[in-house]
């Protein structure tokens, strides 16, 4: 069964680096989608991308976030220069007709 | 309005029991709603779903039941299992939008008392 793939599983890096989280959407999907859940919390909208470029983005999702479908197969979340408070799981999903399928999460720890 | 509430936080069911968890929506233009099943460090998996033209969904021992009017809507688990504890969050999306973002609820952490 197609899944949606991410790396790495865990990031663990310090406040002002950059990071690069990685996703590999199901293969026949067109919408892809980055989502982060702050521990405990809900799950969270960050950004939508469809068609080579971003079709909507949340509050969170600020100059600090890009995101970039490199080639065929890899969907990225660039985070520039990370704060504390960027400390939580990010999920990639892709929707082929109405559902949306998680990855499995990278945790971003910002220390 | 782009909100969705869910109750209860939390949930006790002994095996074999119903679980029976509430969400709320305000934003009419919501019409996919569907229902999501996370284990701890793992991510949301997709359970079951259901578009607003019709009232109940069953897939196996999960069922949503939708109330339009009310604009409430709902997961029943029958037979709940002790494989059954895990966090559950509705959510909501308004498919002829530009990005179908999916707009989650807080999550009822279910669990299943052998």
């Amino acid at each position: 069964e197609p899944e949606v793939t991410q790396t790495p599983s865990h990031q663990v890096t310090q406040m002002g680096q950059e990071v690069i989280l990685r996703c590999v959407p199901i293969s026949n999907h067109l919408y892809f989608y980055w989502y982060r859940q702050i521990l405990g919390q809900k799950v969270e909208f960050l950004v939508s991308f469809y068609n080579n470029e971003i079709s909507e983005k949340s509050e969170i999702f600020d100059d600090q976030f890009s995101v970039e479908r490199p080639d065929g197969s890899n969907f990225t979340l660039k985070i520039r220069s990370t704060k504390l408070e960027d400390s939580a799981m990010y999920f990639c999903a892709s929707r082929g007709l109405y559902e949306q399928y998680f990855g499995p999460g990278t945790r971003l720890t910002v220390t | 309005q782009q909100q969705v509430k869910q109750s209860p936080q939390s949930l006790i069911v002994q095996k074999g029991g119903i679980s029976i968890i509430n969400c709320a929506y305000e934003n009419t233009a919501f019409d996919y709603f569907p229902w999501y099943q996370q284990f701890p460090g793992k991510g949301p998996a997709l359970l079951i779903a259901i578009r607003p033209d019709v009232s109940e969904k069953k897939e196996g021992r999960f069922t949503i039941s939708f109330n339009k009017s009310a604009k409430q809507f709902s997961l029943h688990i029958m037979d709940s299992q002790p494989g059954d504890s895990a966090t559950y969050f509705c959510a909501a999306s308004n498919l002829g939008g530009a990005t179908n973002k999916l707009i989650f609820g807080t999550g009822t952490l279910l669990a299943v008392q052998p």
